[in-house]
């Protein structure tokens, strides 16, 4: 597609409830980026993709946290027995290559998934 | 101490105000720099890339000091529209020797232009 898409827009779990985000990539971008935007602040960088290389899962705040990327295109963040504090925005973003960003090499986001767990 | 430090505001100004936005960064290693808008309940977007030389783009000017670790943003002709939080950008990541971008952003600076 043209742009990012992610699905869905909006979640509402209750505690310890499993939810699944998911992100379509820009086709043909090899890097798929995972970002959390909690209220008020700037987005943390969750984990990295490289095709479906996962090569930097070091954002993950917990092992209840899991991503994919099976077939190198559509991503799948996985939050299991979620928890309040996992409220927010998860931002997906894309580039065309794999290496350090520059102008040529612009990361875009998608709209984000907003998470709410009561 | 945050890897990307910015003042969060709020910036309050009116229209035609000239308004200038700093940030700071701990990693000397990092390797490039943006400055993302995001409007409200919307995703980030590249305002611009910020390079060594300092560079413009329109009313927008960045520049960047690697030996003070310090970037900065600075809007001219402050426009209604320009209302928006403005998130300082690092590029400090690295994978398997292979650097691929990994961005650390800032916690943002809101902007509000009024008439």
């Amino acid at each position: 597609g043209a742009g990012v898409s992610q699905s869905p827009r909006y979640k509402v779990a209750k505690r310890g409830q499993d939810v699944a985000l998911r992100c379509d990539p820009i086709s043909g971008h090899v890097s798929l980026f995972w970002y959390q935007q909690a209220l008020g602040q700037g987005p943390e960088f969750l984990t990295y993709f490289q095709n479906e290389a996962q090569l930097d899962k070091s954002g993950l705040p917990s092992d209840r946290f899991f991503a994919e990327r099976p077939e190198g295109s559509v991503s799948t963040l996985k939050i299991q027995r979620t928890q309040q504090e996992d409220s927010a925005v998860y931002l997906c973003a894309s580039s065309l290559f794999g290496t350090v960003l520059s102008g040529a090499n612009v990361l875009t986001f998608g709209a984000g998934s907003r998470l709410t767990v009561l | 101490r945050k890897e990307v430090e910015q003042d969060p505001g709020p910036f309050n100004v009116p229209e035609g105000a000239t308004v200038a936005f700093n940030c700071t960064y701990s990693n000397s290693a990092s390797q490039s720099f943006f400055w993302y808008r995001q409007d409200c309940r919307k995703e980030p977007k590249l305002l611009m890339s910020v390079y060594s030389s300092g560079n413009e783009d329109g009313r927008f000017t960045a520049q960047l000091n690697r030996a003070s670790q310090y970037i900065s943003l600075l809007i001219r002709d402050s426009k209604l529209s320009d209302s928006a939080t403005y998130l300082c950008v690092v590029n400090m990541g690295s994978a398997g020797g292979t650097s691929y971008g990994k961005l650390t952003f800032g916690q943002g600076t809101i902007l509000t232009v009024h008439p």
